[in-house]
């Protein structure tokens, strides 16, 4: 069936310091991919999205890929801040589907000051 | 002016009880969910309501009850907790067609604990 894979945490890193968690998918067809967001003691937010290959979703500095032929869609941003200790969820709606979201695991991010 | 709001936050109970979370959105979207975090931080869907109506319900146990008096409230009873009831909850809400776009709005989550 359809999952994301997304790597194991946590992730400790001084502040601006280069960023990547990857995140690989499973799933037929072509799914739209996202990463959230979920800030210590908040609900997770959407960070970006992409829906379709090669898109390229951005925010807050933050980008990831749609690559279709390696499944992937690794986060990454060039310099962290402390602001953006939180943990990350990749995430995937299979093609064709209206009615779920499948969510990784989550990778919590430390950065030290 | 929380968009999506549940209560309460934090939930510790026995074995055998019967409990309910409830969840609120002010954003006037048509559907909600219920997704369950447990301790491995999976997340994964166990209900969703468009307009007071179910339209998906995930193999959750009997146990589980939503009930959505309108479409601005999304509430779940459990009966009979059991100790893996034990994770974080957490409400959800789109618009319409949300789903095409990702955009869920999540509520902070409630801790329930089963002693």
């Amino acid at each position: 069936g359809d999952s994301v894979t997304q790597m194991e945490g946590p992730v400790t890193l001084s502040e601006e310091a280069f960023l990547t968690i990857n995140c690989t998918y499973t799933a037929t067809g072509y799914p739209s991919l996202f990463w959230y967001v979920q800030y210590p003691g908040e609900g997770l937010q959407l960070l970006l999205k992409a829906t379709k290959a090669d898109d390229k979703g951005s925010n807050k500095g933050f980008e990831a890929t749609y690559r279709k032929e390696t499944t992937s869609f690794h986060l990454e941003k060039g310099s962290v801040q402390v602001s953006d200790s939180a943990v990350y969820f990749c995430a995937l709606r299979p093609s064709g589907r209206d009615d779920k979201i499948i969510f990784g695991k989550g990778t919590r991010l430390h950065i030290l000051p | 002016d929380t968009a999506v709001s549940q209560t309460p936050k934090y939930l510790v109970t026995q074995m055998g009880n019967d409990k309910s979370i409830k969840c609120e959105q002010n954003l006037g979207h048509d559907t909600m969910y219920w997704y369950k975090q447990d301790s491995k931080k999976f997340l994964k869907i166990m209900f969703s309501y468009n307009n007071k109506e179910l339209i998906i319900n995930e193999t959750v146990p009997n146990r589980f009850s939503p009930k959505s008096p309108d479409k601005a409230h999304l509430n779940l009873h459990i009966n009979s907790l059991e100790l893996g009831d034990s994770a974080v909850y957490f409400c959800a809400s789109s618009q319409a067609g949300g789903w095409n776009t990702g955009e869920l709005f999540f509520g902070e989550g409630s801790r329930l604990t089963v002693l």
